[in-house]
C-alpha cells in the first residue's frame, strides 16, 4: 500500500494561493492520487483526482510531475471557508473492485486567516 | 437525493451494551465502508464491502461486526461496546470503476463510559 505524506498543518491569509504537497514514494503504476478536504463534524468530501501532469475543476488543482512520487493540491485564492483538513490518498484503480485498499493519513490542517 | 445517511447522528453507551450503526446510499454504489475517526488522527477502515454479499475487514476490525443487507445498506455493529470505541463514525460508498471517490456520510458521534 503506497503510504503518503503530508504536513501536518499550514496557515494561509484569505486571497493567497495554497500549494499542499504530498510525497508517495511507493506509488504502484496504476495508483490513482486522490484529494480529499474535510470541515469540521463532516465526513470528507472529494476534491480532485489524478493520474498524471496536471488535473483542474473548479474548485483546484492537482500538479503531478511525471515520476509521480508526489503531488500538489492547488487551491487559488482561498477564503475563510477553506479552512479544513485536507487528505491525499493514493489508490489501486481497479475496475470491479472497491477502495479498500485506500489509507487516510492524519492530513494537512489548513487554517485560513482574515 | 441524500447520499449517504448514517443513524443515529449521536450514541452514548455504557461499556459492555451493544449497538448498530446504520448507513444507507442511493447513489446504486456497489461498494461501501465503514471508518472511524479519533481526535486530531485521519481515518481508519473498519471494514468494507466490495459488493453486495461481500465484506471485509479493513485496518481495524477488533470489536466489530457488519452487514451487508442489500445494495443500499451496510450496518457496523458493536456487540460490546468498550471506551476504546469511543470515536466518530463514518459511512462511505463508492463506484467500482477506476478510483471511483468516496462518498461519506456525515458521521456518527458514539461515546462508550
Amino acid at each position: 500500500l503506497a503510504k503518503t505524506t503530508q504536513p501536518i498543518s499550514m496557515d494561509s491569509y484569505e486571497g493567497q494561493e495554497v500549494n499542499i504537497t504530498c510525497s508517495h514514494n511507493n506509488i504502484a503504476t496504476n495508483d490513482y492520487i486522490t484529494w480529499y478536504q474535510q470541515f469540521p463534524s463532516q465526513g470528507p468530501r472529494f476534491i480532485i483526482q489524478g493520474y498524471k501532469t496536471k488535473v483542474t475543476n473548479e474548485v483546484a488543482s492537482l500538479f503531478i510531475p511525471a515520476d509521480r512520487k508526489s503531488s500538489t493540491l492547488s487551491l487559488p485564492r482561498v477564503s475563510l471557508s477553506d479552512t479544513a483538513v485536507y487528505y491525499c490518498l493514493v489508490g489501486k484503480a481497479s475496475y470491479g473492485g472497491s477502495q479498500g485498499n485506500l489509507i487516510f493519513g492524519k492530513g494537512t490542517k489548513l487554517s485560513v486567516k482574515p | 437525493n441524500a447520499g449517504v445517511t448514517q443513524t443515529p447522528k449521536f450514541q452514548v453507551l455504557k461499556t459492555g451494551q451493544s449497538m448498530t450503526l446504520q448507513c444507507a446510499q442511493d447513489m446504486n454504489h456497489n461498494s461501501m465502508y465503514w471508518y472511524r475517526q479519533d481526535p486530531g488522527m485521519g481515518l481508519r477502515l473498519i471494514y468494507y464491502s466490495a459488493s453486495e454479499g461481500t465484506t471485509d475487514k479493513g485496518e481495524v476490525p477488533n470489536g466489530y461486526n457488519v452487514s451487508r443487507l442489500n445494495k443500499r445498506e451496510f450496518s457496523l455493529r458493536l456487540e460490546s461496546a468498550a471506551p476504546s470505541q469511543t470515536s466518530v463514525y463514518f459511512c462511505a460508498s463508492s463506484d467500482s470503476g477506476p478510483g471511483a471517490p468516496l462518498h461519506f456520510g456525515n458521521g456518527t458521534r458514539l461515546t462508550v463510559t
